[in-house]
């Protein structure tokens, strides 16, 4: 079955560039999804389709893909930040949903 | 506005069955498949189940396969999970999610999701 890897942990200080990798076999192929989780609530979803964002998700939320790899980047890390981050595709060869094991992110 | 509200969670003894409801307002639900999704205490998303806006086909993890059935109706816009033989490894929230498909085969992902509902299976 297909895996999707994501750092346990990222930590960034306020201002800066966070960068949340999602690491696939020729994930580049696929479309990768991203969703926000913030301590006892529903997960958001921030960016889909690689790059594109929902209507509501700031600017500073972006992503890009590919080759074995896709990447969550939010520029001007604001403390609201601090969330898990998980990335999901689908796997057209089993016809099911996979998410990446989440990304804490801590704002220092 | 969106609105997906799960209910039916609550404590269960290993073996035992629990039936999961959503009920969605906001959008045709007719016309998007849905979705269930978990969360165990302290870990990550895991894809649980998918049906197609009919209801004609369904798809299931390999962990909740021959245990847990989902379906759905359309004239109440609501949203189940029958689950059977459970284990305590299912314990979880449970998340119902609205599906949003891409074309040409390229997937989809959930672009709604409800506040979820606890279950929990212990002796």
């Amino acid at each position: 079955s297909y895996v999707l890897t994501q750092p346990p942990s990222v930590s960034v200080a306020p201002g800066k560039t966070a960068r949340i990798t999602c690491g696939g076999n020729n994930i580049g192929s696929k479309s990768v999804h991203w969703y926000q989780q913030k301590p006892g609530q529903a997960p958001v979803l921030v960016i889909y389709y690689d790059s594109d964002r929902p209507s509501g998700i700031p600017e500073r939320f972006s992503g890009s893909n590919s080759g074995n790899t896709a990447t969550l980047t939010i520029s001007r890390v604001e403390a609201g930040d601090e969330a898990d981050y998980y990335c999901q595709v689908w796997d057209s060869s089993s016809d099911l949903v996979v998410f990446g094991g989440g990304t804490k992110l801590t704002v220092l | 506005e969106v609105q997906l509200v799960e209910s039916g969670g609550g404590l269960v003894q290993p073996g035992g069955s629990l039936r999961l409801s959503c009920a969605a307002s906001g959008f045709t639900f007719s016309s998007y498949a849905m979705s269930w999704v978990r969360q165990a205490p302290g870990k990550g998303l895991e894809w649980v189940s998918a049906i197609s806006g009919s209801g004609g086909s369904t798809y299931y993890a390999d962990s909740v396969k021959g245990r847990f059935t989902i379906s759905r109706d359309n004239s109440k816009n609501t949203l189940y999970l029958q689950m059977n033989s459970l284990r305590a490894e299912d314990t979880a929230v449970y998340y119902c999610a609205k599906v949003y498909q891409l074309p040409e085969r390229k997937g989809y992902y959930f672009d709604y999701w409800g506040q979820g509902t606890l279950v929990t299976v212990s002796s």
